[in-house]
């Protein structure tokens, strides 16, 4: 079985510009989660989807980021325009249900690492 | 709010050698409490979790890690590393109430010498 899928793995880009990653999770996994990882830390949610809505978006910075999630399958996060502390790993991570309950297991995947130059 | 505590930063171990990466959780309410492990280059990976009933909880790769309620403490341990252990170990928790809002220690990177 296929595991949750990220692009691209690394980014490089200059301060202002725009930026997506990508996101599939797993096959059948309801809830979908996109976490921000800074060097030498934990990581850290940014929003958390249970189908193709947003339950929890309190973290994110709805400034500059955005993220969707149609059909409630793959999903996108986008930064506009990005600034040098953006730099960090975005982790996309799933689980089964569709609630989202507290004790069930999520499977990340292998992350985007973004430079902001 | 919880919060999560990883006492250690990095910890060296020679190969074979048993070790316990400490964690420590701050919760006003009952928690569920994770250790996730992260390869270089890679995604987390769940090693472990408790949810309810014995303390003890074994997870794969050969660690375990014991619920301590009083210590609010859930330490991982290994009786015997190998070289493929090296990694960095998350500690994470989250609420009973809270739909899957985990919060994640710092991290301990855990380095075997030969």
């Amino acid at each position: 079985e296929a595991g949750v899928v990220q692009s691209p793995r690394y980014k490089i880009i200059e301060k202002k510009q725009p930026v997506a990653f990508w996101c599939n999770p797993i096959s059948g996994h309801n809830t979908l989660y996109w976490y921000l990882q800074n060097l030498g830390q934990g990581p850290e949610l940014l929003i958390r989807y249970e189908n193709e809505e947003a339950v929890d978006d309190s973290q994110l910075p709805k400034d500059r980021f955005s993220a969707e999630r149609l059909k409630g399958v793959d999903s996108t996060l986008k930064i506009q325009p990005a600034e040098l502390g953006d730099s960090a790993v975005y982790l996309c991570a799933s689980s089964l249900d569709a609630r989202g309950r507290a004790g069930d297991t999520q499977y990340f995947g292998p992350g985007t690492r973004l430079t902001v130059l | 709010a919880q919060s999560v505590t990883q006492l250690d930063s990095q910890v060296p171990v020679f190969e074979e050698a048993p070790v316990e990466l400490r964690c420590n959780y701050s919760s006003s309410v009952s928690v569920y409490l994770f250790w996730y492990v992260q390869y270089p280059n890679q995604g987390l990976q769940l090693l472990l979790k408790y949810l309810s009933g014995s303390t003890l909880v074994k997870g794969i790769n050969g660690f375990e890690a014991e619920f301590n309620k009083s210590q609010t403490s859930f330490h991982l341990r290994k009786p015997s590393v190998h070289i493929s252990d090296t990694a960095e170990y998350f500690c994470a928790v989250t609420l009973y109430s809270s739909a899957s809002k985990i919060i994640f220690g710092s991290g301990t990177r855990l380095s075997i010498r030969p």
